[in-house]
């Protein structure tokens, strides 16, 4: 099993309300990551966790809040977010460990904030 | 930080033509990876290039690495309607999971 899935697939929220976005993987990585797409954009990147632990944080405002329960789920809580948040949540994992590997996306969240 | 700049930003072809993407680093990376994401999909790793000078094909497409590993290409040979989407470089300059990518090329095929 290749695949990393993610929900919702789309998600329109206020500027008040508190949402979470989930994924999952069972190809046994070790790192995962949560990346922002804005259109025509490239991916940008997040968060990594690495063996479950937060690893690396690109000063993200705190109004997202990432989580990581166990080797297989990965999480962002949202909350109180801005219109300028609206963009395509991609999240992505790969093998741990002191190298780079290949990382496989799932299929997003389209996040609309109102 | 690390920047990784990418050329052209979009790239009309006539199906059958050639196409390649230029990207070229700031600082000198570990490694670089190549995806692929198709309109409305998401990146799917295409490769990933280490050595300096390296070279690798698959089928229509070939990589390459550049001498002082600050740049790579990606060139398609003979491209067809299944070629379409944006080829993105994402490069490593040591920080194990950390990819920077850069803004993507656009490739659109006219049958």
């Amino acid at each position: 099993d290749t695949e990393v899935t993610q929900t919702p697939k789309h998600l329109v929220m206020g500027m008040t309300n508190k949402k979470s976005l989930k994924c999952e993987q069972h190809m046994g990585h070790r790192a995962m990551y949560w990346y922002k797409q804005k259109a025509k954009k490239p991916p940008e990147l997040m968060f990594v966790y690495s063996y479950e632990k937060l690893s690396i944080n690109e000063s993200v405002p705190s109004r997202f809040s990432p989580e990581c329960p166990n080797s297989s789920l990965l999480n962002l809580h949202l909350h109180a977010l801005q219109p300028e948040d609206s963009a395509l949540y991609l999240c992505a994992s790969s093998q741990g460990g002191r190298a780079t590997y290949e990382q496989y996306f799932g299929p997003g969240t389209r996040l609309t904030v109102t | 930080g690390q920047q990784v700049m990418q050329i052209p930003q979009y790239q009309h072809v006539q199906e059958g033509e050639d196409f390649t993407t230029y990207c070229n680093s700031s600082t000198t990376l570990s490694n670089i990876q190549w995806y692929k994401q198709r309109p409305g999909g998401h990146p799917v790793f295409l490769i990933q290039l280490v050595k300096s000078g390296e070279v690798k094909k698959q089928k229509r497409l070939t990589f390459q690495f550049g001498e002082a590993k600050k740049n790579s290409s990606l060139h398609i040979t003979a491209t067809q309607t299944t070629d379409v989407g944006t080829y993105f470089c994402a490069g490593n300059s040591g920080g194990y999971q950390k990819v920077t990518f850069g803004i993507g090329t656009k490739l659109q095929v006219i049958p």
